[in-house]
């Protein structure tokens, strides 16, 4: 199974700071790769898919890039709705493995 | 609008059964790949299974494989997830989520059930 490895797992910044959190996968996903984000009790919500897509209605302060085995989501300008948990994952694979989670926490 | 309604979770002993169930509105249910996560207290997602749009491809993590099946009823617009042998370790939120038509990725979930496993 292809494994995918979150950092960091806990991030602490301040509103208008840019963010970037790094996932790394065990082999290459090509770009099958997508981010969400989860506040507590709420469901994910797709931010970005094929590595760098911006899904429908995601604020465009939200950015992903890479391929093969290393992917960052950015936000460019973090704003107080935007403390949350935030997973990767990949679906190159049948096994639609997530990343472990960064918790961005307020500073 | 695009909803997802889970139901069928609760209190189950250790060894015993559960069928989750996920009622779909709001799009053609039939055109669409379908997948259950779950999420443990304070942990993390966890992606459980797949199954394609027609019923015929399912896929397991190695974690459930051989004690969950998913299907679905595509003339009823639902998914469902046959749990057995249940044990502490798959006391989770289960989240239905939708596959995406521009990707393989999640694009609707519904607000989750919670199954918890315990004597």
């Amino acid at each position: 199974d292809i494994q995918m490895t979150q950092s960091p797992s806990t991030l602490s910044a301040s509103v208008g700071d840019r963010v970037t959190i790094t996932c790394r996968a065990s082999q290459s996903i090509s770009s099958w790769l997508a981010w969400y984000q989860q506040k507590p009790g709420k469901a994910p919500k797709l931010l970005i898919y094929k590595a760098s897509s911006l899904e429908r209605g995601v604020p465009s302060r939200f950015s992903g890039s890479g391929s093969g085995t290393e992917f960052t989501l950015t936000i460019s300008s973090l704003q107080p709705d935007d403390f949350a948990t935030y997973y990767c994952q990949q679906y190159n694979s049948y096994s639609r493995t997530f990343g472990q989670g960064t918790k961005v926490e307020i500073k | 609008e695009v909803q997802l309604v889970e139901s069928g979770g609760g209190l189950v002993q250790p060894g015993g059964s559960l069928r989750l169930s996920c009622a779909a509105s709001g799009f053609t249910f039939s055109n669409y790949e379908m997948n259950w996560v779950r999420q443990a207290p304070g942990k993390g997602l966890e992606w459980v299974s797949y199954i394609g749009s027609g019923g015929f491809t399912t896929y397991y993590a190695d974690s459930v494989k051989g004690r969950f099946t998913i299907s679905r009823d595509n003339a009823n617009d639902s998914l469902y997830l046959h749990m057995n042998s249940l044990r502490a370790e798959d006391t989770a939120v289960y989240y239905c989520a939708r596959g995406a038509d521009h990707s393989s990725s999640f694009d609707y979930w519904g607000q989750g059930t919670l199954v918890t496993v315990s004597s």
